[in-house]
């Protein structure tokens, strides 16, 4: 099955400069990229997503990429403020989702931004 | 009330108790999800449910029991569980197979 991979853990970073998250897929046949955000207390929420026809996209302060052949993609948060802070998640799946309903998730990065 | 909703939102049980999770999606959406969320690990993939039927089981306990009455409304049944299974229990929702996922806010369980 999928695997997906997440770095770094955690990322601190000061209010103002720019996150950047990493994730590595195992299944080429995957092709729906979703990042989750997850703050204290909540559940996650989907903050931007990407498929496999797409190299880029963005959503105000923040942007996805994709590189297909070396099966990775990263989540790029620029000008951080403190409501950035939370648990970040990406997430890896063959979509429409096959037969088993599966959303691969990574481990999950915690960001905090310093003020 | 929008989106998905859980309900209790913090459990405490001990190892000998029957309880209930639940999950309503006001999202008209026709499949619903529950995971298992523990720190430090991937979401866990425990249930699956399309148009009321189970389609997915992962190799979780018998401890564990789902329940689907209806395309809005999602159960977890919980008994004789172990201080191991503490975690948040996220419920989602999804219109199909489609693939955008809607979360809860979770249920925090602690086993005692």
């Amino acid at each position: 099955g999928e695997n997906v991979e997440q770095h770094p853990s955690t990322l601190s970073v000061q209010e103002g400069d720019s996150a950047v998250i990493k994730c590595t897929y195992s299944d080429s046949a995957s092709n729906y990229f979703p990042w989750y955000k997850q703050e204290l207390g909540k559940g996650p929420q989907l903050i931007i997503d990407i498929r496999s026809n797409v190299g880029e996209k963005k959503d105000q302060r923040i942007a996805v990429t994709l590189n297909k052949t070396a099966k990775h993609f990263s989540l790029h948060i620029t000008e951080t403020q403190p409501e950035d802070s939370a648990v970040y998640f990406c997430a890896a799946s063959i979509g429409p989702l096959g037969p088993d309903y599966k959303l691969s998730f990574g481990a999950g990065t915690t960001v905090t931004v310093r003020a | 009330e929008t989106g998905v909703t859980q309900t209790p939102r913090h459990l405490v049980m001990g190892m000998t108790n029957k309880k209930s999770l639940k999950c309503e999606q006001h999202l008209g959406h026709n499949a619903m999800y529950w995971y298992k969320q523990s720190a430090k690990k991937p979401l866990e993939l425990m249930f699956v449910y399309s148009l009321e039927e189970r389609v997915e089981n992962n190799s979780v306990p018998s401890r564990f029991s789902p329940e689907c009455p209806n395309s809005s409304h999602l159960f977890l049944h919980l008994h004789t569980l172990q201080p191991e299974d503490s975690a948040l229990y996220l419920c989602a929702s999804s219109q199909g197979k489609v693939d955008t996922q809607y979360f809860g806010p979770g249920t925090r369980l602690t086993v005692l």
